[in-house]
């Protein structure tokens, strides 16, 4: 029992370059999360998906996409890297009616230069 | 009044030492709050709930002061492996279905 699980652990990209990152979990969740995380701005909420086939702009959402591709699968896409993105980026997990509760995997360190 | 306010510290306090931090929210009509803790460069993880009647878990005790609008968490009698940032979370004012996390208390124990 994996828990939430997130690839890659690390990444350096050029500004302008693209990537996803990518989150599953294996504890039948219905309910996932994308926050970033900055020094003295504490966790921020990017999207969420509050139900395989819904997703909705949570507080920074700008420059971001996402997918809910399953009930596991939860990515994150920078569709055009800026430096303001270099962040470390968590996902997270919950049901649906505790989203209290939320897992959280190990983190993506991003540095766009 | 933000949110969610933590004092950034750090607490720096012995083991052994008995400390507590305070977190204020700003939403009066918020029913249940959390704290979790986050090792340095790990994820957060759960550490307790907070309910109008408080919380104890062992040596960690969580309580809730609604007509302040404050909650606290006590620790007694410290350990090394307490060394962490706690952050405070409530559910939000507005718009998100999901948590307003605080920006977190650091602690650090010492021998």
């Amino acid at each position: 029992n994996a828990g939430v699980t997130q690839t890659p652990k690390f990444q350096v990209l050029k500004t302008g370059q693209s990537m996803t990152l990518q989150c599953a979990q294996d504890m039948n969740h219905n309910s996932m999360y994308w926050y970033r995380q900055d020094p003295g701005m504490g966790l921020r909420l990017i999207y969420y998906s509050a139900s395989e086939g819904t997703t909705d702009k949570g507080e920074v959402p700008n420059g971001y996409n996402v997918s809910r591709l399953n009930k596991r699968e939860f990515s994150l896409r920078l569709e055009s890297a800026a430096p303001s993105q270099t962040s470390v980026y968590f996902c997270a997990s919950s049901e649906i009616d505790t989203p209290d509760e939320q897992y959280f995997g190990p983190g993506t360190r991003l540095t766009v230069t | 009044r933000k949110e969610v306010e933590q004092d950034p510290g750090p607490f720096n306090v012995p083991e052994g030492a008995t400390v507590a931090f305070n977190c204020t929210y700003s939403n009066s009509a918020s029913q249940s709050f959390f704290w979790y803790r986050q090792d340095c460069r790990k994820e957060p993880k759960l550490l307790m709930s907070v309910y109008s009647s408080g919380n104890e878990d062992g040596r960690f005790t969580a309580q809730l002061n609604r007509a302040s609008q404050y909650i606290s968490l006590l620790i007694r009698d410290s350990k090394l492996s307490d060394s962490a940032t706690y952050l405070c979370v409530v559910p939000p004012n507005s718009g998100y279905s999901t948590l307003t996390f605080g920006k977190g208390t650091m602690l650090l124990v010492s021998p």
